[in-house]
C-alpha cells in the first residue's frame, strides 16, 4: 500500500529565504507526482506535475524534483513571500485513478 | 487545464438534514472524483463518478450516505446525507486533466 510522507509538518521562515519541503513515497512505482498548494478552508491549486519520466519541472520561483528509484520529491521555493504562505501537498498518482496524499506542510512566511 | 465551479463554498447545516454539492467542469471528462477532507487531515477519496454508471465507492464510504449522480460528462452532485457534526469536512471535487484539478471546495459545518 502507497504510503505518502511529508516532512516537516510546519515550517515558519522570514521572508526572503529559500526552503525544501520534502515529500517521501513508499512505492516507486508511480505514474506521476503532483505538488499542490491549499489555502485555509480552500479547494487544491496544481502548482508543479512531474511524469515519473522526469526529474524536475519550474515554474516561477518553485522547482519540484523527483528521484522515483528512492522514493522522493522536493519543493524548492525561492525567496519567500508572506503570499507563500499556505499548506502545500504532495500526491502520487499510481494510475488507475488512485491519486495518494501526504499529510501537508504547514509553511508560514514572515515578514 | 479544466476548469471547475463547485458549489455552495460553505454551508451551516442541521444534523439531520442534508445538502448537496455541485461541480460543474468547462469541459467534457469521463471520470469525476469526490474527495473528504476531515479537519487537520489530508485528502481521502469518497467515489468515482462516470457519467452513465453508478459511482464507484471507496472503502468506508457508501452510496445511501453519501449518493453522487453523473447526469452529463460536465456535471457531478454529491450530496451528504442524514448529517451528524462528524461530517463537518471540505468536500471536493477532482476532474484527471493534465494532472489533477479540483474544485474550490466546499467547507461543511454540521451543528
Amino acid at each position: 500500500k502507497q504510503e505518502v510522507t511529508q516532512i516537516p509538518a510546519a515550517l515558519s521562515v522570514p521572508e526572503g529565504e529559500n526552503l525544501v519541503l520534502n515529500c517521501s513515497f513508499t512505492d516507486s512505482a508511480i505514474y506521476n507526482l503532483q505538488w499542490f498548494r491549499q489555502d485555509p478552508g480552500k479547494g487544491l491549486t496544481s502548482l508543479l506535475l512531474i511524469q515519473s519520466s522526469q526529474r524536475e519541472q519550474t515554474s516561477g520561483r518553485l522547482n519540484a524534483s523527483l528521484d522515483k528509484s528512492s522514493g522522493r520529491s522536493t519543493l524548492y521555493i525561492a525567496a519567500s513571500q508572506p503570499g507563500d504562505s499556505a499548506t502545500y501537498l504532495c500526491a502520487v498518482n499510481q494510475g488507475a485513478q488512485k491519486l495518494v496524499f501526504g499529510q501537508g506542510t504547514r509553511l508560514t512566511i514572515n515578514p | 487545464s479544466a476548469v471547475i465551479s463547485q458549489k455552495p463554498s460553505r454551508d451551516i447545516c442541521q444534523r439531520g438534514t442534508s445538502l448537496t454539492i455541485q461541480c460543474q467542469v468547462d469541459s467534457q471528462v469521463t471520470m469525476m472524483f469526490w474527495y473528504r477532507q476531515q479537519p487537520g487531515q489530508s485528502l481521502t477519496l469518497i467515489a468515482t463518478a462516470n457519467q452513465g454508471s453508478e459511482a464507484t465507492y471507496e472503502s468506508g464510504f457508501v452510496i445511501d450516505k453519501f449518493p453522487i449522480s453523473r447526469p452529463n460528462l460536465t456535471f457531478s452532485t454529491l450530496t451528504v446525507s442524514n448529517m451528524s457534526p462528524e461530517d463537518s469536512s471540505i468536500y471536493l471535487c477532482s476532474v484527471d486533466d493534465v494532472g489533477y484539478t479540483f474544485g474550490s471546495g466546499t467547507r461543511l459545518t454540521v451543528v
